[in-house]
């Protein structure tokens, strides 16, 4: 079936430095969507990407889809403390459900 | 203000008893959705409904049930069945399960089975 992979499982960062999560797909997505879930919390969803070789900035955060639309990254400029939490990539694959990958915790060292 | 409530935020069971968890929303979604997180893990879907008093089982349904009576409403029992029970369960919606409509959660239930 399909899945969806996210590398680095964890990730410790002074603050100010960049931080990339990078996800993997075995099949080919027809989208995939980032969400960010605070400690404690419940997932928030971020942004959407769908065309391939799409490229998303939302301030510090930038978001990759890939060519081949089987991989996706998120890159945080500059990270803040108020980045800590766990990053999600979900995939929509030919079964029409939204996969979720494995996550990244981020956790930021002031 | 609208959005996904459910409750308890925190649940304590014995072995051997079901439990139901509550999801109620006001978005007007028609797509409901069940997950299970597990520390270190990413989100499973147990089970999602496109329309009323309709449902379909997601990864890992064995254990569980739900009902789809109201467009608002989607419980999620957690029977006796269910080996390994304690985890925090996510409910979400969306205005469709196909097409790129994004997943709005609720805050989440804590369940520990003793």
């Amino acid at each position: 079936g399909q899945q969806v992979m996210q590398i680095p499982q964890y990730q410790h960062v002074q603050e100010g430095e960049d931080f990339t999560t990078y996800c993997n797909s075995s099949t080919t997505l027809s989208n995939i969507q980032w969400y960010k879930q605070r400690p404690g919390g419940h997932p928030v969803f971020l942004i959407q990407l769908v065309k391939s070789g799409e490229v998303k900035k939302q301030k510090r955060l930038t978001f990759q889809f890939g060519e081949a639309k089987k991989n996706s990254s998120l890159h945080i400029t500059a990270t803040q403390t108020t980045d800590v939490g766990t990053y999600f990539c979900a995939g929509r694959g030919n079964t029409d459900k939204l996969i979720f990958g494995t996550g990244t915790r981020l956790q930021v060292f002031p | 203000d609208g959005g996904i409530t459910q409750s308890p935020k925190y649940l304590f069971r014995k072995e051997g008893q079901n439990v139901t968890l509550s999801c109620e929303q006001n978005l007007n979604h028609d797509a409901m959705y069940w997950y299970r997180q597990d520390p270190g893990q990413g989100l499973r879907l147990i089970y999602y409904s496109q329309i009323v008093n309709d449902f379909q089982k997601g990864d890992i349904a064995e254990g569980y049930s739900v009902s789809r009576e109201k467009k608002e409403s989607f419980p999620l029992t957690v029977t006796s069945a269910q080996k390994n029970p304690t985890a925090f369960y996510l409910c979400a919606s969306n205005r469709n399960t196909g097409g790129n409509s994004p997943l709005h959660f609720g805050n989440g239930t804590r369940l520990t089975v003793t």
